[in-house]
Parts: structure tokens; sequence; C-alpha cells
């Protein structure tokens, strides 16, 4: 158990639909990291919070966005859903802001877009 | 264009043996190389780091290497096990400020008994 909280494990929505997926970091850690996965594509980094705060943006599509709350949990929004969004949604955490350690993930939110 | 690349196909081995596992880059000068273990619809999970100016690292039956002349990391897992069956991906981190852990596609890894 990493200690990062996903939810939902799984989602099923249709195409232009929005959903949310929530993630809890490891207690401590000030960094969270969203990344998508999917068969062809492997671990695709959309972005980073540190403390509230945006600190990195990767590959995130305009339709994503995501915040970190006060009290450290983070949300990632996706909307306009369209079939090629059905991913696996990691999250992951860390205790700093810069890349110098492990990255903590959670067991991440399966979202299939029908 | 920037890459990083692992064995595309899929290491089949058997129990016993050492299996050696491949992560090559191309214009990237990261700081550190990690490496992680997937399992079949989980989180990936932290296995070692190893720092620009560490040649390898080792860590009970695992060992990196890691080489930035060669822009290469050799993952050698010995006395392999059915256990150790699993996805294993590559990880840069640079220096770049606003950059994140940078993961290759990962090597399929089976051990058979």
């Amino acid at each position: 158990d990493s200690g990062v909280t996903q939810t939902p494990k799984h989602l099923i929505t249709a195409t232009g639909q929005r959903v949310t997926l929530r993630c809890s970091p490891r207690s401590g850690d000030l960094s969270v990291y969203w990344y998508q996965q999917s068969l062809d594509q492997g671990l695709q980094f959309l972005i980073h919070y540190y403390n509230g705060e945006e600190r990195a943006k990767g590959n995130i599509l305009e339709r994503f966005s995501a915040q970190q709350f006060p009290d450290l949990h983070s949300e990632l929004n996706l909307s306009s859903l369209e079939l090629g969004d059905s991913a696996l949604y990691f999250c992951a955490s860390s205790v700093e802001g810069a890349m110098t350690g492990e990255l903590f993930f959670g067991e991440g939110s399966r979202l299939t877009v029908l | 264009s920037q890459k990083i690349e692992q064995n595309s196909e899929a290491l089949n081995i058997q129990e016993g043996k050492t299996a050696t596992l491949t992560c090559n880059y191309t214009n990237y000068s990261p700081a550190y190389l990690q490496w992680y273990r997937q399992d079949p619809g989980r989180g990936p999970v932290f296995l070692l780091l190893i720092r620009e100016n560490e040649k390898e690292k080792r860590k009970e039956r695992l060992k990196v290497t890691f080489d930035t002349t060669l822009k290469q990391s050799l993952f050698h897992i010995t006395a392999s096990q059915p256990a150790d069956s699993a996805t294993y991906l590559c990880a840069l981190s640079l220096y770049q400020a606003g950059t994140a852990l940078i993961f290759g596609k990962g090597t399929t890894l089976s051990v058979s008994s």
C-alpha cells in the first residue's frame, strides 16, 4: 500500500460527459502528480502541483483541468470526454517539489468512455 | 527529438537466470534515472534510483547501471523468480524546472519455472 488513495477505481461514462477523479496523497507529501496511461502511449505526464500551486504542465488537454486543495488532496477534471480519453489515470505523490526522489503511485482510476 | 526506449518486446527467461533490461535515451540530460515495477492494473512501484554521477547501484537481487556517455541504463535481476514477472519502467528526472518524471513504455518480463 503506497498510501496514495484514488477514487473512483472504475468509471464508465459516455462521450461528451464530464468526470472528476480524486487523489489523496501520502501523509506529509506536498507534491501531487497526474499521469495518464494508455496501452499505446505508456505513462504520460499531465500536471504537477506542489502545496497548492501548479508547478509543471505536460501533455494535458485544454478539456482537462486539475487543482490541489488546502488539505493537499487533488482533483483532475475531464470534460467533453472522447473515446480516446479512455485510459488509466494515476496520481502520484512525493515529499518535495523537485524531482529528486521516488514517486508513490496510487492504484489508478480506470476511465472508460463509451 | 527526445526519446526513451526500452526493449519493446517481452523478455522471457527461466527461473534462476539473470534478467537484463535496457533503457536508452536520446536528447535528454537526466539528473537521475529511476526504475519502477508495474503489475497489471496496478500503480508503478519504485525500485531504484541512480544519479548521473553514479555508475552502479544495488539492492538485494537488483542492480542498475547508468552510462551517461552511452545514454543507457541496464537493469539486472539476478536469480530471477516467477514473482519477478511484471512490467519494468525506466524514468528520467531532468535538471530543468517545470518538468516531471518522464517514463519509458516499459519492458514486460516473464519468468517461467
